[in-house]
């Protein structure tokens, strides 16, 4: 099993400030992926991390707002910007070691716009 | 699209009880289901893992069950605990690993 290291693991930001948030995994994954939980929902998929190339986001998120970083095979970031109240929620980094497998995740990083 | 659903969506128990959480998907074409613990405000613990073509996984008191052709889940706690209070939610992987996770079932063990 993969652990994951996320940070930070909480912040309030003011509004229009960006944040971002740092996954390390502690073995090469070949799949890294960021989540978003709002306040009382699920999970929603942001994007897929691609090492090396851009990535690929899910309907409804775009670069600018969620820009995404994956240097190597053990991290990635994830910048929420230009923040909003909208986007407090929880932040989650997930990686599986091969596609298709078993899925971990990081503690998660709870932020709050103000 | 794949949907999943979570009955119930929240549950109170008494220490000690069995009980039993659900978890439906539209889409029987999964390579897997994945069993998620989640505390307040934290990250996701994983439970269990059922590949597409077994029936069952189990680890200690947690046994989860998986009838794909139906597009069922179920994952038993036996003799439960306060420690197990959190919120279990369940995961279907797609291809090219998509998790369609559901809304998740609160769960409350009382001593």
């Amino acid at each position: 099993s993969a652990v994951i290291s996320q940070k930070p693991s909480r912040d309030i930001c003011q509004r229009g400030t960006s944040l971002t948030i740092q996954c390390q995994v502690d073995s090469q994954v070949t799949m890294m992926f960021w989540y978003r939980q709002q306040p009382g929902q699920s999970l929603t998929l942001i994007a897929t991390a691609n090492q090396g190339s851009e990535a690929t986001y899910e309907s409804g998120f775009v670069i600018d707002k969620f820009p995404i970083s994956r240097p190597n095979l053990t991290f990635s970031t994830l910048t929420v910007s230009n923040m909003s109240p909208e986007d407090s929620s929880i932040y989650l980094c997930s990686a599986q070691d091969r596609m298709n497998t078993e899925a971990f995740f990081g503690q998660g990083t709870r932020l709050t716009v103000v | 699209k794949q949907e999943v659903t979570q009955i119930p969506a929240a549950l109170s128990v008494p220490e000690g009880e069995n009980l039993v959480l659900n978890c439906s998907f539209t889409d029987s074409a999964i390579y897997n289901l994945q069993w998620f613990r989640q505390d307040p405000g934290k990250g996701l613990t994983s439970l269990l893992l059922i590949q597409s073509s077994q029936r069952e996984q189990t680890s200690g008191r947690l046994n989860a069950s998986l009838d794909k052709s139906s597009g069922r889940s179920t994952l038993y706690i036996a003799a439960s605990q306060p420690g197990d209070s959190a919120t279990y939610l369940c995961a279907a992987l797609t291809g090219y690993s998509t998790l369609t996770f559901g809304k998740g079932t609160m769960l409350l063990v009382s001593p």
